[in-house]
């Protein structure tokens, strides 16, 4: 019944290794987002697509980017993860169409922590 | 711009007794609003929206949302309190008007109910 899946729910790394999170989806939804949230702090958007198109927020380091190879799938790649990156990472998704008041549906998330 | 302000960082309640959260709003056009709550290390969970119509809005888990317009505010009820309702309660508001899709989220209230 899982809707939104986050693999892994946990993700060790190192200081400068290059780490992906993956996030997949059942519910066909055209709108994916990755959110970071710290320490019970509200969720901070990272970037979101739009079916294919990539909306990146103004203040989202370039040391974060996405992919989203299909409707289903979209994953958020750190290049050079620093201490400050840990956090919970939050896969959400939501469809969008005119006329319609789309909810957000959340994955689990996955902590990262940065050695 | 849109805008959400959960003025209490924590909210304690005692098993049994009523619950209030408390949420105000700011947008341009009429609101959309959104009650979310998060379990340690766990994603977001959709609670109850207020789109239109009726102010009080009854969602999962026994919550409910009274809408009030002149007070821009949201609040989060209950009537009888359980322990397991301990959580982080994050509002989110969005405007209607066509085009704009991404909700802006409160920094979130923390409930602990005791026993």
């Amino acid at each position: 019944d899982a809707m939104v899946i986050q693999n892994p729910r946990y993700q060790v790394t190192q200081f400068g290794k290059p780490v992906t999170l993956s996030c997949s989806q059942t519910l066909n939804h055209n709108v994916m987002y990755w959110y970071q949230q710290k320490s019970s702090q509200a969720p901070k958007l990272l970037f979101h697509y739009y079916d294919k198109d990539f909306n990146n927020e103004a203040d989202t380091p370039d040391n974060f980017q996405s992919r989203r190879p299909n409707t289903s799938f979209c994953f958020l790649d750190i290049r050079s993860p620093g201490l400050g990156d840990a956090a919970m990472y939050l896969c959400a998704t939501s469809r969008r169409t005119s006329g319609r008041v789309e909810t957000q549906y959340f994955g689990p998330g996955t902590r990262l922590l940065v050695l | 711009a849109q805008s959400v302000a959960q003025p209490e960082d924590q909210v304690n309640v005692a098993e049994g007794n009523p619950l209030t959260v408390k949420c105000t709003y700011s947008v341009s056009g009429n609101p959309y609003l959104f009650w979310y709550v998060q379990y340690p290390n766990r994603g977001l969970q959709f609670l109850l929206k207020y789109i239109t119509g009726d102010n009080l809005v009854k969602g999962s888990y026994g919550f409910e949302a009274e809408f009030n317009k002149s007070q821009t505010s949201f609040h989060l009820k209950k009537p009888s309190a359980l322990v397991s309702d301990s959580a982080l309660y994050f509002c989110a508001v969005r405007d209607s008007r066509v085009g704009s899709y991404i909700p802006t989220f409160g920094r979130g209230t923390s409930l602990i109910v005791h026993p």
